[in-house]
């Protein structure tokens, strides 16, 4: 069962363009909520993380928002760069107690290709 | 360079064979925590362990398991190799036992492709 659902699966945007990416998801134990960027032949990195107590977190160009109601968040990225194309996965956890918990469930990502 | 070194990065076999994938984690972390990643599902949580002691365990398959060793370096075993378990298989670490309090760092992969 998939519980953190990613769209769009692929995006294309030109230089300078705000591409943003969704996701939703369906536990509310989860509380900590990040983003990880993928170049090719490489491991995800963590790019920005947002915890539910703020609605808003901004780092460099990119931005996560977040709406609790509604349990969707997204990634924003101002000004898109060509280096900034790469695969983006959200994902999500619950704090606190043990066993399958602690995994951190991802989306299944979105391909972002940025043209010059 | 993320600090987590994953070995071997490519590893062709055949069909109900077994392999062993490597990892060491980072200096000074102390979880480790498995992934398969495939073109269809994405990244999939197989299993953590934490200084040594497995903590969480996703969908990963009988035929597989897992083990840390005292020095924290972990392995991955996969047995009786089916074509469907071709996957990038990638290792993550982290300071403390819980995914929520930080960041994990990934390893480059181990690009399995079985026959």
């Amino acid at each position: 069962q998939q519980q953190v659902k990613q769209s769009p699966q692929s995006l294309i945007v030109q230089k300078g363009g705000i591409p943003i990416i969704n996701c939703a998801y369906e536990n509310t134990a989860f509380d900590y909520f990040p983003w990880y960027q993928q170049f090719p032949g490489k491991g995800p990195a963590l790019l920005i993380a947002i915890r539910p107590d703020v609605s808003e977190k901004k780092e460099g160009r990119f931005t996560i928002s977040f709406n609790k109601s509604a349990k969707q968040f997204s990634l924003h990225i101002m000004d898109s760069q060509p280096g900034d194309s790469a695969t983006y996965f959200c994902a999500a956890t619950p704090g606190g107690s043990g066993g399958s918990n602690y995994k951190l469930t991802f989306g299944k990502g979105t391909l972002l290709t940025v043209n010059p | 360079d993320s600090g987590v070194t994953q070995t071997p990065k490519h590893l062709i076999t055949a069909t109900g064979q077994r392999v062993t994938l490597r990892c060491s984690p980072r200096s000074g972390d102390l979880s480790v925590y498995w992934y398969q990643q495939s073109l269809d599902q994405g990244l999939q949580f197989l299993i953590q362990y934490y200084n040594g002691e497995e903590r969480a365990k996703g969908n990963i398959l009988e035929r597989f398991s897992a083990q840390q060793f005292p020095d924290l370096h972990s392995e991955l075993n996969l047995s009786s190799l089916e074509l469907g378990d071709s996957a990038l298989y990638f290792c993550a670490s982290s300071v403390g036992w819980s995914a929520s309090a930080g960041e994990l760092f990934f390893g480059e992969g181990s690009r399995l492709t079985v026959l």
